[in-house]
């Protein structure tokens, strides 16, 4: 079975520094996306990048780059210049190419401290 | 505007009720999704449908039933409902592409059921 698993429930950054959130997948699929959501207090889920396994460049997307390392099945996020509106809820996520299920950890909770 | 919608908002049952979660989209995604999220547990699949006329079991299924009425309407329905399943439910749908952003999900607003 498809897992995904987010080991740091709770993580704490000053502001304007930087954090990595962790995420490791296990699948025996070769082609899947993986995913960052955020979900700020307001409840609401907002994609914050996405990574198609079959691309050996990482994804970036203005301060949030990802660390993806396909043979190690990890998948971590880094946010640059961290800033007040990044304090969410994140989680990571998988969909095989194949299907439509998609699968989110349990998330990382990241507080900004200014 | 263009998005998922999820009724109701609140529900309070007491055990034993049923009731129906009901979502839509108006985005002509082909998939939806049911999703649960509890403290710590983060967000679980419960039910999801590649396409009208399908559905599949997630991660959580016991407990719950779903009917995708057509393209734009995916039900979640608790016939007897258990205080296991006070939690808050997502509905979501997505594009099954190639195509640069799609396979992302959009999510409804959230439902927040207790069950007492």
């Amino acid at each position: 079975a498809q897992t995904v698993t987010q080991s740091q429930p709770e993580m704490s950054v000053q502001e304007a520094e930087t954090v990595t959130l962790s995420c490791t997948y296990d699948t025996s699929e070769s082609d899947y996306y993986l995913f960052w959501y955020k979900q700020p207090p307001s409840r609401q889920m907002i994609l914050v990048i996405r990574q198609e396994a079959y691309k050996q460049q990482n994804a970036t997307e203005n301060r949030f780059s990802v660390n993806f390392q396909k043979a190690a099945k990890s998948f971590s996020l880094k946010i640059s210049d961290s800033q007040l509106g990044d304090a969410a809820m994140y989680f990571c996520a998988y969909r095989p190419v194949r299907d439509d299920k998609i699968i989110f950890g349990k998330g990382t909770r990241l507080h900004i401290l200014p | 505007n263009a998005g998922v919608t999820q009724t109701p908002k609140f529900q309070v049952l007491k055990t034993g009720q049923s009731m129906t979660l009901q979502c839509a989209q108006d985005m002509n995604h082909n998939s939806m999704y049911w999703y649960r999220q509890d403290p710590g547990m983060g967000l679980r699949l419960i039910y999801y449908s590649a396409s009208e006329g399908t559905t599949d079991k997630g991660e959580v299924p016991n407990g719950y039933n779903v009917s995708r009425l057509n393209k734009r309407e995916f039900s979640l329905r608790l016939e007897s409902a258990a205080p296991s399943q006070t939690s808050v439910y997502f509905c979501a749908s997505s594009e099954r592409t190639q195509l640069f952003g799609a396979n992302v999900l959009t999510f409804g607003a959230g439902s927040r059921l207790t069950v007492l």
